[in-house]
């Protein structure tokens, strides 16, 4: 059973351009949430999603940040015209339908992302 | 989700237990006490959960005061691979998991 996938691992933009990280969650997992760590500091949530839907968008920017989690394949997070402080590890983490016994998500290795 | 407080960092020395503390005063009922760890440049990890008794998994136990507010995480037999920060985490599971500082584990050889 694969983990939480992400891709591309490394991804280098420059200022300016648009960046685009994919999801694909843990095999019957119907829950995504994308996190981001920006160097030497901790994890921020930025968005929970289920299918086609955002549930929590709470820690996304409000501008320049989009995520979507589509019917079929991945869940998307795409940021527009990057600026240096987007540079950052960007993690995405998926659940299975709501558990009960507690909210246990599981990582992919991240998305590093580094603006030029 | 109530907020955790843990050392902001540790050291053990190879081969021996590790007791990380965590307190949780503001814990409420519904709360469950999740432990993450994370490497250096890899995603977080699930380490265990518990809400009330005492976990034990192949990483790692979870104890838990009977008042609910602390637990405290046990590495048996630190490895230098066991280096990491650690995340105490609480969660009823309505709401995405809200990471704070966590505990920097240094593994001595």
């Amino acid at each position: 059973n694969a983990g939480v996938m992400q891709n591309p691992r490394h991804l280098v933009r420059r200022r300016g351009q648009e960046a685009r990280l994919r999801c694909s969650p843990m095999k019957g997992h119907s829950h995504v949430y994308w996190y981001r760590q920006l160097p030497e500091e901790g994890l921020k949530f930025m968005v929970y999603l289920q299918k086609e839907n955002i549930i929590d968008e709470s820690g996304m920017p409000k501008e320049r940040f989009s995520a979507e989690f589509p019917k079929e394949g991945p869940s998307i997070l795409r940021i527009q015209q990057v600026v240096r402080g987007d540079s950052a590890a960007y993690f995405c983490a998926s659940s299975p339908p709501k558990n009960p016994r507690g909210n246990t998500i599981y990582f992919g290795e991240g998305s590093w992302l580094t603006v030029v | 989700d109530a907020k955790t407080t843990q050392p902001n960092s540790m050291e053990s020395n190879e081969e021996e237990p590790v007791h990380l503390p965590c307190n949780h005063s503001t814990i409420s009922g519904t709360d469950y006490i999740h432990w993450y760890r994370q490497l250096p440049s890899q995603g977080p990890e699930y380490v265990i959960h518990g809400l009330t008794s005492n976990v034990n998994n192949r990483m790692a136990s979870l104890a838990i005061a009977e008042d609910r507010k602390s637990s405290t995480l046990i590495l048996h037999r630190a490895t230098l691979r066991d280096a990491a920060v650690y995340y105490c985490i609480l969660n009823s599971g309505n709401t995405p998991l809200v990471f704070g500082k966590g505990t920097r584990l240094s593994v001595i050889a």
